[in-house]
């Protein structure tokens, strides 16, 4: 079984639409990031959690909002789906260093 | 924005050859580290070199690293069809968070 799963690994939505992608982990960490990959782009950091009680916003976090439920479990939510947010999502987790990832869900926003 | 920038963008080789990737970063780092995807799935950690670091092997993986001139380079010696994939560089800079670059495409052909 994967250490970082995500959940769910494709989806296709409307505009306008609630989303939420869930993330959780095996592996004991303590640290959780969301980033998103655009084609020919690296990842970029939509929010981050250092522990249960800790939020972050990354870099591109306006249109994102997150949740860290447990230590295991890390969910990003796009409360009102625009197309330009079509993208691949990963999730990381991460002691210190290095980052451990999901395969990612690929997220299509007609 | 992106921190790193890796050149070339895209790397064709036979198998059996070496093939070598740059990356380049604009501010001062706490380490800096290379990642591989295989395409569909998501990063997994190659190997991470420190500011006070010149040079980091492991297996056919060779990594260095000049301060002076905020460049790194990855070396894949004897490269195989299995390294086919696309290759990042992150940098971390404060706070253990990383920023990745737009990566190098690499196709090993068989």
């Amino acid at each position: 079984d994967a250490d970082v799963t995500q959940t769910p690994r494709n989806r296709i939505t409307k505009t306008g639409k609630r989303i939420m992608l869930e993330c959780s982990q095996t592996k004991g960490h303590d640290r959780m990031y969301w980033y998103r990959q655009d084609p020919g782009l690296g990842l970029r950091l939509i929010y981050y959690s250092f522990d249960v009680k800790d939020i972050n916003k990354g870099e591109i976090s306006d249109g994102y909002s997150v949740s860290r439920q447990a230590q295991a479990k890390f969910s990003l939510s796009l409360e009102s789906a625009i197309p330009n947010q079509t993208a691949l999502y990963f999730c990381a987790t991460s002691h210190v260093q290095p980052q451990h990832f999901g395969d990612g869900t690929r997220l299509s926003i007609l | 924005s992106q921190q790193g920038e890796e050149d070339p963008q895209a790397l064709s080789i036979q198998e059996g050859e070496n093939a070598t990737m740059n990356c380049s970063y604009k501010t001062s780092i706490n380490n800096l580290q290379w990642y591989r995807q295989n395409s569909g799935r998501g990063l997994v950690h190659l190997i991470l070199i420190r500011s006070n670091e010149r040079e980091k092997h492991s297996g056919r993986l060779r990594v260095t690293l000049d301060t002076s001139k905020k460049s790194s380079s990855l070396l894949i010696t004897a490269s195989r069809a299995a390294d086919t994939a696309s290759y990042f560089c992150a940098t971390d800079h404060a706070g253990n968070m990383l920023t990745f670059g737009g990566g190098t495409r690499l196709m090993v052909k068989p």
